[in-house]
C-alpha cells in the first residue's frame, strides 16, 4: 500500500522558524512535493525534491532522504499568511504522474 | 500568470442526477488530472489523461465517472449519477511535463448531494 504520514496540526508564534516532517512508505519513489492549502482553496506549488539533500527557495525550505523516506519543509520568518495546511505528495513510481497526498498538516502562527 | 480555471464554484444537485463539473487548463498544458477532497480528509487522486485519453485511474474512478476534452481548451469529469459520497471538492489540475514538473491546481468545484 501507499503511506504518507504528516503530523495533523503545528503551531508557531510569527517571526519563528518550524519543521514540518513527511514520511513515506510507498510501492516506489519519483518525486515529493509539498503543496500549500488554504482553507476552501487549491493546493498551491511550494517545492519538489527528486533527489537527496535540500532545496532553497526564498523562506521555504525543503529536505529529502530517499534511503530514509523522509522529507520536511522548514519555514523561516513565520508570517500571519502562512497559516494554512501544508500536503506533503509523492509520486509514487516512474511510469505514473499521479500525485498520493498526505493528509496535510496544519500550521497555525500566532503573534 | 496563468491559471487553471474551474466552473462551477459550488453545484449542488439531487441524488441520482447527472453533473458535469468544468475545466479550462492552462493553454500550453499537456497533462491533465482530477483529485478530490472529501470535507476534511486528503486530496485523493482519480483520473489523468493524456493525448485524448486516460492514462491512469483510482478505485474511486468508477463506470459512473467520465472525462472528456470536448475541444481545444475544455476538460470536463462527469458523474453519471450522484451518490451522498460523491460530495467533496474536486480540483482539476494539469502540467507541461509529465511527473517531472509540478501539477497546477484550480481553484475547485465543491459539489454538494442532496
Amino acid at each position: 500500500g501507499q503511506n504518507i504520514d504528516q503530523p495533523t496540526e503545528m503551531t508557531a508564534t510569527e517571526g519563528a522558524i518550524v519543521q514540518i516532517n513527511c514520511t513515506y512508505q510507498t510501492s516506489g519513489f519519483n518525486g515529493l512535493f509539498w503543496y500549500q492549502q488554504h482553507a476552501g482553496e487549491a493546493p498551491t506549488f511550494l517545492s519538489y525534491n527528486v533527489l537527496d539533500g535540500l532545496e532553497e527557495k526564498g523562506r521555504f525550505s525543503s529536505f529529502l532522504s530517499r534511503s530514509k523516506g523522509y522529507s520536511y519543509l522548514l519555514l523561516k520568518e513565520l508570517q500571519m499568511k502562512d497559516s494554512a495546511s501544508y500536503l506533503c505528495a509523492v509520486v509514487p513510481s516512474y511510469n505514473t504522474d499521479k500525485l498520493i497526498f498526505g493528509t496535510g498538516t496544519r500550521l497555525q502562527v500566532f503573534p | 500568470e496563468p491559471e487553471v480555471t474551474q466552473t462551477p464554484s459550488h453545484q449542488v444537485t439531487q441524488m441520482g442526477q447527472e453533473v458535469i463539473l468544468r475545466c479550462v487548463p492552462i493553454s500550453n498544458h499537456l497533462y491533465f488530472y482530477w483529485y478530490r477532497q472529501i470535507l476534511g480528509q486528503k486530496v485523493e487522486f482519480l483520473v489523468s489523461f493524456y493525448n485524448n485519453e486516460i492514462s491512469e485511474k483510482s478505485e474511486i474512478f468508477d463506470d459512473q465517472f467520465s472525462v472528456e476534452r470536448p475541444d481545444g481548451s475544455n476538460f470536463t469529469l462527469k458523474i453519471r449519477s450522484t451518490k451522498l459520497e460523491d460530495s467533496a471538492m474536486y480540483f482539476c489540475a494539469s502540467s507541461d511535463v509529465s511527473s517531472y514538473n509540478e501539477q497546477f491546481f484550480g481553484p475547485g468545484t465543491r459539489l454538494t448531494v442532496l
